[in-house]
């Protein structure tokens, strides 16, 4: 089934403590991205690849960190997590940055 | 900076009638996207619309599109209870995705 994965699904953690989101496509995309999603702000783009080692900023990178070194992970890094990043995280994956996008199931992080 | 503005906010029909919402933008774009999101799940691409194209449908969807006002209109006929959800328009000036704050639809059986 072709599908994107996100890994944890829920995740509670504190200020200041590393950690990474996995994301994971099995559709042979080139482009993959990282939403966050907050009440009243719809979605902003955290970070984008284009191809494999190849990442750019998006409209709110700050605090998070990426790598692509294998077309099909995208993991998102909080090096230092704040309050500030409690959010609804959304990975998403597409064949081309001009083609529809499809979802992982989210990763909803609370940071203490 | 915000590329897409849904309109209205939240938008409340009986089932069988028609739900109209509206994205616009503000620079020039390669694609308009629609999607819907089920109440905080993932997002299920709908249908996109090239810049150089005016109208387009899918199933119950229509999508059209204007560059030179910078908007966008997805109808949905024949509502059902089912497309309850929020609504997102998203555009690519770029490479980078910008997507509104949505539109919430309710659809009363």
């Amino acid at each position: 089934e072709a599908q994107v994965t996100q890994n944890p699904r829920y995740l509670i953690t504190v200020t200041g403590k590393k950690l990474t989101v996995t994301c994971s496509q099995n559709m042979n995309h080139e482009y993959m991205s990282w939403y966050r999603q907050d009440p009243g702000l719809g979605l902003r783009q955290i970070y984008y690849s284009m191809n494999v080692e190849v990442t750019d900023k998006g409209d709110v990178p700050e605090g998070y960190k990426v790598s692509r070194k294998e077309k099909r992970n995208f993991p998102l890094i909080l090096e230092s997590p704040s309050p500030n990043q409690t959010s609804l995280y959304f990975c998403a994956s597409a064949r081309t940055g001009a083609n529809e996008q499809f979802f992982g199931p989210g990763t909803r992080l609370t940071v203490l | 900076s915000q590329q897409g503005e849904e309109d209205p906010q939240a938008l409340s029909i009986q089932e069988g009638e028609n739900a109209t919402m509206n994205c616009s933008y503000k620079t020039s774009i390669n694609n308009l996207q629609w999607y819907r999101q089920n109440s905080g799940r993932g997002l299920v691409h709908l249908i996109l619309i090239r810049s150089n194209e005016r109208e387009k449908h899918s199933g119950r969807l229509r999508v059209t599109l204007d560059t030179s006002k910078k908007s966008s209109s997805l109808l949905i006929t024949a509502s059902r209870a089912a497309d309850t959800a929020s609504y997102f328009c998203a555009t690519d000036p770029g490479n980078q995705f910008y997507f509104g704050t949505g539109t919430s639809l309710t659809v009363i059986p």
